[in-house]
């Protein structure tokens, strides 16, 4: 079965700081994807990154970096120099890439706050 | 491009009613799926619809149904309501199998 951790449950941080939202998954597949989407306050679950088990490459976008390490089945989510408006919850999850399985697995989420 | 949509955005409902969401994916998309919110279980599946066919189904009692039309719009309905039913239920499209799926508002769904 597949599982997604997030450890973190509230992280508060001010503002300009940087952060890092932890995300551990578990799997039997070879073949999988994983994805961070941002939920805020409104409750719309907005989509940041795909990832599939192949690409091992690290991502930047804007502020936004994320490291991939199937070594240790991490997938983690770095904001530089974060901002008010990157208060939110945030969710890692998990599809797995066989037919008829794929689901999304949410990991539990990590509410973050930035204070001014 | 239009969003996920979902209607309508807040309900309140009494144990034992039935309750009928609706979910209209973003034009093209043709996979519509399911997902129920709450504080205790976190975001879970419920199902997951392509070409009006369900394609995968979660771990939910059959209280809990769906459909998708021939649009792709879908709708989920759930019968004899109980008050753990009461969760922000979100609809989520995507254009295919291995795709990132696009969320809509969600309905807010409460039983008293």
């Amino acid at each position: 079965a597949q599982k997604v951790t997030q450890a973190q449950t509230e992280i508060s941080v001010v503002e300009k700081e940087d952060v890092t939202l932890d995300c551990v998954y578990e799997t039997r597949d070879t073949t999988y994807y994983l994805f961070w989407y941002k939920q805020p306050p409104s409750g719309e679950l907005v989509f940041l990154i795909r990832r599939n088990s192949f690409d091992e490459q690290n991502e930047i976008s804007g502020r936004y970096s994320w490291n991939f390490q199937k070594s240790t089945s991490s997938f983690n989510f770095t904001i530089t120099a974060s901002q008010v408006v990157d208060s939110a919850v945030y969710f890692c999850a998990l599809s797995e890439a066989p037919t008829g399985r794929r689901a999304l697995t949410f990991g539990s989420g990590t509410r973050l706050q930035v204070q001014p | 491009k239009a969003g996920v949509t979902q209607t309508p955005r807040y309900l309140i409902k009494t144990r034992g009613q039935q309750v009928t969401l609706s979910c209209s994916p973003i034009s093209g998309h043709r996979s519509v799926s399911w997902y129920q919110q709450t504080p205790g279980q976190g975001l879970q599946f419920l199902f997951e619809y392509f070409s009006e066919t369900q394609r995968n189904k979660g771990n939910f009692p059959g209280r809990f149904s769906g459909r998708q039309f021939s649009n792709s719009r879908s709708e989920m309905n759930v019968s004899t309501l109980e008050l753990g039913d009461s969760a922000l239920y979100l609809c989520a499209s995507k254009i295919g199998t291995a795709d990132e799926q696009y969320f809509g508002p969600g309905t807010r769904l409460t039983v008293t």
